[in-house]
């Protein structure tokens, strides 16, 4: 239990162009989902939590306008990174969080991560 | 301001040592998550503490909650080459995750 997937597990795009990550928690319902980056070797930096059905808390430092953030649904949200650019490139990772059977409510599960490249 | 700091930051020992990571803090968790990440993968949970004082183990692997529920450890006994990844700590603070800088360990055969 407590999967989560991301989709795709990689892109290359062009500057200028919208990309959009998807994450799906498959057998539990995500009260709650987080969206984070990281750059080699370094620890995760958290951009922004998004509960189902409201907007987006975005970390000091994020922009919400670049980057967009959608949680339809218990088992979805989405990360669209709007303009990218070079310095855009990095690996996006997602988590989700809302008691999956049998574990602790604010245990965090992660997906496997989005390699994004922009060109 | 880094919450949370996890050290070694690096580390390469010998199959068969054992070592011992760290993360101190001066804030309190409400709970304390240790994952393991192998490149281009998304972190692991290994283990959850939430009890002042907690021990828990997991084969090789010994985690421990500070009384104050403000650092933590982890502890591998007798390295094995497949531990080799990027061991993250992480405190429980207001619903999110505070993430300490990581441990690069590599265990040479």
């Amino acid at each position: 239990g407590a999967v989560v997937s991301q989709h795709p597990s990689w892109v290359i795009c062009k500057s200028g162009t919208s990309v959009k990550i998807e994450c799906r928690s498959l057998d539990f319902q995500a009260t709650t989902m987080f969206w984070y980056r990281q750059f080699p070797k370094q620890s995760l930096m958290l951009m922004a939590t998004s509960n189902e059905g409201s907007k987006a808390t975005y970390e000091q430092g994020v922009e919400k306008d670049k980057f967009l953030i959608n949680h339809a649904s218990l088992t979805l949200s989405t990360l669209t990174v709007t303009s990218a650019h070079p310095e855009d490139s990095s690996f996006y990772i997602c988590s989700a969080t809302g008691g999956a059977k049998g574990r602790i409510p604010y245990e965090q599960y992660f997906g496997p991560g989005t390699r994004l490249t922009v060109t | 301001t880094q919450l949370l700091e996890q050290s070694p930051q690096f580390l390469s020992i010998q199959e068969g040592e054992n070592l011992t990571v760290y993360c101190n803090s001066s804030s309190v968790f409400s709970s304390l998550q240790w994952y393991r990440q192998e490149p281009g993968e998304g972190p692991v949970l290994l283990v959850t503490v939430v009890t002042g004082g907690e021990v828990k183990k997991l084969k090789r692997l010994t985690f421990q909650f500070g009384d104050a529920r403000k650092d933590s450890s982890l502890h591998i006994t007798a390295a094995q080459p497949g531990d080799t990844g990027l061991y993250l700590c992480a405190g429980g603070q207001g619903g999110k995750l505070i993430f300490g800088q990581g441990t690069e360990l590599s265990v040479k055969p």
